[in-house]
């Protein structure tokens, strides 16, 4: 069974520092990884994937990801953080040929100033 | 303006009152779904739909729904809501094979008395 685990329910980091949001996951055969960000009364917006190639993917407002395939990971990361990035985040994993998606829990960011 | 759009955006029904809530997309895309998503739980995919009449079940289908007689419209209904459907509800959709990203509504919050 598909599944995906963020570990942290909320990460703070200090404007300007960088910050690093975890998820794992699990899937038969080959995974395709997500994250997307939702702001307060806001639909999902996507930010970044991962489908094959290289394990460092870069996304939208400066967010970056690497694929882990030994540790199933997909982290998402950001150099210098903003206060607008304060947001909920969630990963996402879909495997190959297959049509369902599986959402972790979601991580509230929170950037302070 | 490429988007996907949900109504009604707020609704509060009673127990057993049938209701329907829309979405529509003005992108061609062939992929459609529903999700709900719940404070701890994160995002769960209720069902989807691969293309017009092709549709099948996410991961929580109990107690719902759809139909898809047009690709740019797929209708959630809830035949007899209870209390425990009390969520927000988002409908996402992408272009089909070989896209991967999926492009979110901005949510329906539905209270069931």
């Amino acid at each position: 069974a598909q599944s995906v685990a963020q570990p942290e329910d909320q990460v703070n980091v200090a404007e300007g520092n960088p910050l690093t949001v975890k998820c794992t996951y699990s899937v038969s055969g080959n995974p395709y990884l997500f994250w997307y960000v939702q702001y307060p009364n806001r639909g999902l917006q996507f930010l970044l994937k991962y489908i094959t190639g290289d394990n460092l993917v870069k996304g939208s407002y400066g967010f970056e990801a690497e694929f882990n395939k030994s540790q199933t990971s997909f982290h998402l990361k950001k150099p210098s953080a903003l206060v607008s990035d304060s947001a909920l985040y969630f990963c996402a994993v879909r495997a190959a040929g297959t049509y369902k998606y599986i959402f972790g829990t979601g991580t509230r960011l929170k950037v302070l100033a | 303006e490429a988007q996907v759009t949900q109504n009604p955006r707020y609704l509060i029904t009673v127990t057993g009152k049938k209701l329907t809530v829309t979405c529509s997309q003005n992108m061609n895309h062939e992929y459609m779904s529903w999700y709900r998503q719940d404070p701890g739980l994160g995002l769960r995919q209720i069902y989807y739909s691969m293309n017009v009449e092709a549709t099948d079940k996410g991961d929580v289908p109990e107690g719902y729904k759809v139909s898809r007689k047009e690709k740019r419209n797929f209708p959630l209904i809830l035949e007899s809501p209870s209390p425990n459907q009390t969520s927000l509800y988002f409908c996402a959709s992408r272009k089909g094979t070989g896209a991967y990203e999926q492009y979110f509504g901005p949510g329906t919050r539905l209270t069931v008395t």
